[in-house]
């Protein structure tokens, strides 16, 4: 188990749809990232937060957004949802921002997009 | 930029073969570099990590050594359980700018090792 929580676990909705994906971090760790893994693009680097401020941005779409709280949990919000955006969502989270510092996963959200 | 280019899957041995997995990468600083673990339904696990020149990282019976002449950072096991098998991430994370604490992963390579 790596600590880190990941809600929910399954997620089907249409296209157009809004989601909102949830990620609680490993106690203790300030920095959470989230991962799109898909089939065709691999494990894509979306965004990371540390300790509520936006940190770095990857290969994140304007349709999607995401925040950290003050309590350090962090939400996914995925918008105007298309088929492509089915894929498995990961939250990671590690103690600092910085490169040695390990990536401890969360097990991930399924999408899938009708 | 960063990348990481590693071996294309599917892997198959048998229980006890030699297991190789290579992995090579492009970066612009000095990153530090990492095997990852993905079992069936669960998220990616550390194996291993190497953060600087001629380190070997070691976890579980598997090693990799970082090589910076060759760039590379193949993953190796003297002898697979059929526990071993999952998909295996090589990744690096640079030191540089805006991208620190980001991994950089390549696509993975599903290993199966048969009784």
């Amino acid at each position: 188990d790596s600590g880190v929580t990941q809600t929910p676990k399954h997620l089907i909705t249409a296209t157009g749809q809004r989601v909102t994906l949830r990620c609680s971090p490993r106690s203790g760790d300030l920095s959470v990232y989230w991962y799109q893994q898909s089939l065709d693009q691999g494990l894509q680097f979306l965004i990371q937060y540390y300790n509520g401020e936006e940190r770095a941005k990857g290969n994140i779409l304007e349709r999607f957004s995401a925040q950290q709280f003050p309590d350090l949990h962090s939400e996914l919000n995925l918008s105007s949802l298309e088929l492509g955006d089915s894929a498995l969502y990961f939250c990671a989270s590690s103690v600092e921002d910085r490169t040695n510092s390990p990536l401890h996963f969360g097990n991930g959200t399924r999408l899938t997009v009708t | 930029g960063n990348s990481v280019t590693q071996m294309e899957g599917p892997v198959t041995l048998s229980e006890e073969a030699f297991l190789t997995i290579n992995c090579t990468y492009t970066a612009t600083g000095y990153p530090s570099l990492f095997w990852y673990v993905q079992y069936p339904g669960e998220g990616l696990q550390l194996l291993l990590k190497a953060t600087k020149a001629d380190d070997k990282g070691s976890n579980k019976g598997f090693e990799a050594t970082y090589r910076k002449e060759t760039t590379s950072f193949h993953l190796e096991k003297g002898s697979v359980q059929v526990s071993d098998s999952a998909v295996y991430f090589c990744a690096l994370s640079d030191i540089r700018g805006s991208t620190l604490g980001r991994l950089y992963f390549g696509r993975g390579t599903q290993l199966t090792v048969w009784p």
